[in-house]
């Protein structure tokens, strides 16, 4: 099967500080993935495209420099929420597209952010 | 750009009842459709899709969808509804198998005992 994983699963930080998600493959190698953000009772909407060894590409609206996004691996995406604010509590899920086989897009169990 | 669109935000079934899920989309170019599930505070599984081929997708859990070009329509049912199949249902396209996922807004599923 191909799994990906997220973690931490849920956390709650501080109004001001910075919260790091991480999104892996465990049993497959993902050239992209992807960040999608999904508010109470809504949908999911793409944050930004995380490819391995280059530059995320963000979606309008979507702070580059609040939303910091690494691929430094084939296997590990990170998402880290900077001077993370009240409005920035949601639920974040990643997902990844296995190498070499097209149509197969892997969701991550979501993180859930609290920001106090 | 893609669009879709899921009508219904909630839809309450008996169970032992049909269940049918509507999705229309919007594309310019030949889609790629996916039905997903969510359970609460979890996140998104593949219940099934369609890339190319037959039109008539079988999926996990008993369920499936048809592609309907002609309508521009990806409905999903299930012949009879378990308790079980209550969470959460997300319509989806793509334009190909290595673009993101554009969603519909969701339509959550209940079943009645």
């Amino acid at each position: 099967g191909a799994v990906v994983s997220q973690h931490p699963s849920r956390v709650i930080c501080k109004s001001g500080t910075s919260v790091k998600i991480e999104c892996r493959s465990l049993d497959f190698q993902a050239t992209t993935m992807f960040w999608y953000r999904q508010f109470p009772k809504k949908s999911l909407m793409l944050m930004a495209t995380s490819n391995e060894g280059s530059k995320a590409t963000y979606e309008q609206g979507v702070e580059k420099d609040k939303f910091l996004i690494n691929h430094a691996s084939l296997t590990l995406s990170t998402l880290t929420v900077t001077s993370a604010h009240p409005e920035d509590s949601s639920f974040y899920i990643c997902s990844a597209l296995k190498k070499r086989a097209a149509y197969e897009q892997y969701f991550g169990p979501g993180t859930r952010l609290t920001v106090t | 750009a893609q669009s879709v669109t899921q009508l219904g935000s909630h839809v309450s079934v008996s169970e032992g009842a049909l269940v049918l899920l509507r999705c229309n989309y919007s594309s310019s170019v030949p889609p790629y459709l996916f039905w997903y599930v969510q359970y609460p505070n979890q996140g998104l599984q593949l219940l099934l899709k369609y890339t190319t081929g037959a039109t008539l997708v079988k999926g996990i859990n008993g369920f499936e969808a048809e592609f309907k070009k002609s309508e521009t329509s990806f409905h999903l049912t299930k012949p009879s509804a378990h308790m079980s199949d209550a969470a959460e249902y997300f319509c989806a396209v793509s334009d190909s198998g290595n673009t993101p996922l554009v969603f519909g807004k969701g339509t959550r599923l209940s079943v009645i005992a």
